[in-house]
């Protein structure tokens, strides 16, 4: 049983470029979350998505960042116009309900 | 908002020496979760918490809730370098579906 999916693990934009994560969870699990976590910092919550809903998204910035988990496909967490700011590891987590969460390998971007 | 803290930040053993990191939440929690994530690793379940005073153990850990359900505690006994990595506590936010994790304590475990 394959564990939760991303990628790409590294990615590295220019300002103002875009940047897509892609995320997908555990097979069964229809919870995904996204989280950023910064240099020595813990993990911030950002979105909560299940198939074709978004949740929660109170942890996410109202402008540039938006998430999506289709019917079909693997969830995805959309940068537009990245900023040096928005480098950190993005980690996306699944969970059969909301119970314990299994984390992906996460992505690290990196912007120039 | 609700708030988990832990402490210490950081702390530097000796393999075999005893390792305890504590978590305080701001308000009463209905969980407890704790997860450990290796250096350029991810972070990784150990365990989840529910009841008031609950201890529950994963051969050298040791998980605590308090009586009051607002804090916590991870101790390790005899470390050993494998343990070495950062350790979250994490309570479920005020929407009841994310994760509130604390800054984590770091530990290096040095043979």
């Amino acid at each position: 049983n394959a564990g939760v999916m991303q990628n790409p693990r590294h990615l590295v934009r220019r300002r103002g470029q875009e940047a897509r994560l892609r995320c997908s969870p555990m097979k069964g699990h229809s919870h995904v979350y996204w989280y950023r976590q910064l240099p020595e910092e813990g993990l911030k919550f950002m979105v909560y998505l299940q198939k074709e809903n978004i949740i929660d998204e109170s942890g996410m910035p109202k402008e540039r960042f938006s998430a999506e988990f289709p019917k079909e496909g693997p969830s995805i967490l959309r940068i537009q116009q990245v900023v040096r700011g928005d480098s950190a590891a993005y980690f996306c987590a699944s969970s059969p309900l909301e119970q314990e969460q299994y984390f992906g390998p996460g992505t690290r971007l990196t912007v120039t | 908002g609700q708030q988990v803290m832990q402490i210490p930040q950081y702390q530097h053993v000796q393999e075999g020496e005893d390792f305890t990191t504590y978590c305080n939440s701001s308000t009463t929690l209905s969980n407890i979760q704790w997860y450990k994530q290796r250096p350029g690793g991810h972070p990784v379940f150990l365990i989840q918490l529910v009841k008031s005073g609950e201890v529950k153990k994963q051969k050298r850990l040791t998980f605590q809730f308090g009586e009051a359900k607002k804090n916590s505690s991870l101790h390790i006994t005899a470390t050993q370098t494998t343990d070495v990595g950062t350790y979250f506590c994490a309570g479920p936010a005020n929407s009841g579906y994310a994760l509130n994790f604390g800054k984590g304590t770091s530990l290096l475990v040095t043979p």
